[in-house]
């Protein structure tokens, strides 16, 4: 079956520009998150959805950075005012249910360069 | 606050000999531990997990982890390596209590034939 997709795969931006990524969870799952990825490093946390409902925004680094799934599948994570460390892989996963035990589904990520 | 380390940037071991990459945690109360692997150009892939129970976890692809409650540590270990196998893996752990997961920076395997 599809897994979790993510459009563009790359994406270049100057400086200042905004940007929106793309993410297309498993059909069916709740839960859907959004890392950041920087070079040599793990992921780490932005924000959690449950269906539509943002219930965790904790890991956002600034208020450039803002997330949407309004009708509870696709979402998109937007920043505004790029700046060049906003440069990262975005990564989104999501997972069958709300239980913190369950494993996510990761897509492929978007590679975000910014001049 | 929820934390992870991976000790080893990088681990080589010979094809057919087994392997151990290192994984501690801190987290308060019981943990959720999991592996990922990652590839080349591609999303991180999910190994196994320990939630509670038997403390040796058996996943996907031979890979096994054993939970060590004293010492803190979610070590991944496999009898015997493939070439196969070389990639980039990463430990995390989620609190019961806590919607992030939080990773370690990972660890690079490489099997020589």
């Amino acid at each position: 079956g599809a897994g979790v997709s993510q459009s563009p795969r790359y994406k270049v931006a100057k400086r200042g520009q905004d940007v929106a990524l793309r993410c297309d969870p498993i059909s069916g799952h709740v839960s859907l998150f959004w890392y950041q990825q920087a070079l040599g490093q793990g992921p780490e946390f932005l924000t959690y959805f449950q269906n539509e409902a943002q219930l965790d925004k904790s890991g956002l680094p600034s208020d450039r950075f803002f997330a949407e799934r309004p009708e509870g599948s696709v979402s998109t994570l937007k920043i505004q005012r790029t700046q060049q460390e906003d440069s990262a892989v975005y990564l989104c996963a999501s997972s069958t249910s709300s239980g913190r035990a369950e494993e996510q589904f990761f897509g492929p990520g978007t590679r975000l360069t910014v001049l | 606050a929820q934390s992870v380390a991976q000790p080893e940037d990088q681990v080589n071991v010979a094809e057919g000999n087994p392997l151990t990459v290192k994984c501690t945690y801190s987290v308060s109360g019981n943990p959720y531990l999991f592996w990922y692997v990652q590839y080349p150009n591609r999303g991180l892939q999910f190994l196994l997990k320990y939630i509670t129970g038997d403390n040796l976890v058996k996943g996907s692809y031979g890979f096994e982890a054993e939970f060590n409650k004293s010492q803190t540590s979610f070590h991944l270990k496999k009898p015997s390596a493939l070439v196969s196998d070389s990639a980039l893996y990463f430990c995390a752990v989620r609190a019961y209590n806590n919607n992030d997961m939080r990773f370690g920076a990972g660890t690079r395997l490489t099997v020589k034939p």
